[in-house]
């Protein structure tokens, strides 16, 4: 069963604007990580955080962790047309592998 | 450096055939998992290698199987095609067998059952 859910399914801006995706997930896990995936292509990993953090960033990405919650957001500051992509959170735990959601398409207009 | 490279790019087969896929992971790199990604849907974990072995199995029945060679290359094997397999399958690799060492994957292989 998907474990991460991705929230919303598709998400249409301008360039320039910012976007936020979120992740829910069911049970306890020990880290959550973003991907970012070009039609047709693998996935590329963006960020990680583990569960005692709350939030973290990178470059243009601001990524937040509410394990009380269960959930997480993805926040792409001043995005471009080549943030256009899906994007896919994976929680992680002991004993269990990556279990990926069903991603958020994002569409960056120009 | 190379990044996590499979083969064949594209694939079309007919039902109840059989299939191999390759993967070569990242230079250094020990552990190499397979993902099956049906079109518009995320990721769903076949099963991971690390060393040689098998370290775990998603929900997939035995018609799928896999193995890692000693340079860490991997294959899975696909036996009696269904329409149902059709999908893109991604390897990742991944430097150490933990849950906080990200996966580098591959461009996958299209695989299309008719």
């Amino acid at each position: 069963s998907q474990q991460g859910e991705e929230d919303p399914q598709a998400l249409s801006i301008q360039e320039g604007e910012n976007a936020t995706m979120n992740c829910s997930y069911k049970t306890s896990i020990n880290n959550l990580q973003w991907y970012r995936q070009n039609s047709g292509r693998g996935l590329v990993h963006l960020i990680l955080i583990r569960s005692n953090e709350r939030e973290k960033h990178s470059g243009r990405l601001r990524v937040t962790l509410d394990t009380s919650k269960k959930s997480s957001s993805l926040l792409i500051t001043a995005s471009r047309a080549a943030d256009t992509a899906s994007y896919f959170c994976a929680t992680v735990n002991y004993g269990q592998n990556f279990v990926f959601g069903p991603g958020t398409r994002l569409s960056v207009l120009p | 450096d190379a990044g996590v490279t499979q083969s064949p790019t594209h694939l079309i087969k007919t039902r109840g055939q059989h299939v191999t896929l390759r993967c070569s992971p990242i230079s250094g790199h020990k552990s190499v998992s397979w993902y099956q990604q049906v079109l518009g849907q995320g990721p769903q974990f076949i099963f991971q290698y690390y060393e040689k072995e098998e370290r775990g199995r998603g929900n997939f029945p035995d018609r799928f199987s896999a193995r890692q060679f000693p340079n860490y290359s991997s294959e899975l094997n696909v036996n009696a095609l269904l329409l149902g397999d059709s999908a893109l399958y991604l390897c990742a690799s991944s430097l150490i067998f933990s849950i906080s060492s990200p996966l580098h994957f591959g461009n996958g292989t299209r695989l299309t059952v008719t």
